[in-house]
């Protein structure tokens, strides 16, 4: 039973330019949520995808967009990168059925920003 | 924002001893989870606590939640320097079908062997 899986495992950009994250989730999982990690900082909310639609938002610009397709996999794209936008980037599924607390977090991407 | 706010940041313990990690919230939850992480990875949920939940145990770990005080704690008996990770606490509320993870910044521990 494969886990969540993340796309790059790593990833260098120049500010300005674009980038797109991949996660598939856990097999039999249908939300993928996205989560931003600076260094020395908890993971902090960026949205969360639900049948292919965005269902929740944190408080991040519209730079931030993001994507599900129908086999549940998921992207995030950034605009416009800033070097604050230096950071791991975590990818969690779940299972809305039954409204499953627990979230299984891929191992993430790290970005650079220079 | 983080929600959150876990105390220690860091605890230094020797092999053998408890480590406590407290964690404290502001708003209603709907269940309170404890996550580890190993050197900036990803993250593996350890245990989760209800908000009708007073305590709760799963082998070496022990939670327990105050809702009254908005707060828990995580216990580690008997620590193994295996156990040298990032411990995050992520509180919990129901948007819909789905839950939102909102996560403190986390206690390092470093047990010694």
């Amino acid at each position: 039973d494969a886990g969540v899986t993340q796309s790059p495992t790593h990833l260098i950009k120049t500010r300005g330019q674009q980038v797109t994250l991949r996660c598939s989730p856990k097999s039999g999982h249908d939300t993928v949520s996205w989560y931003q990690q600076a260094l020395g900082q908890g993971p902090q909310f960026i949205f969360q995808y639900y049948e292919e639609e965005e269902r929740q938002r944190g408080n991040f610009p519209d730079r931030f967009s993001g994507h599900q397709f129908p086999n549940y996999s998921s992207e995030l794209n950034v605009n416009a990168l800033l070097l604050g936008d230096s950071a791991l980037y975590l990818c969690a599924s779940s299972l809305a059925t039954g409204q499953q607390e627990t979230q299984y977090f891929g191992p993430g991407t790290r970005l650079l920003v220079l | 924002s983080q929600q959150g706010e876990e105390d220690p940041q860091a605890l230094s313990i020797q092999e053998g001893e408890n480590a406590t990690m407290n964690c404290s919230y502001k708003t209603s939850i709907n269940n309170l989870q404890w996550y580890r992480q190993n050197s900036g990875r990803g993250l593996v949920h350890l245990i989760l606590i209800r908000s009708n939940e007073r305590e709760k145990h799963s082998g070496r770990l022990r939670v327990t939640l105050d809702t009254s005080k908005k707060s828990s704690s995580l216990l580690i008996t008997a620590s193994r320097a295996a156990d040298t990770a990032s411990y995050f606490c992520a509180t919990a509320r129901l948007g819909g079908s789905n839950y939102k993870l909102t996560f403190g910044k986390g206690t390092l521990l470093t047990v010694n062997p």
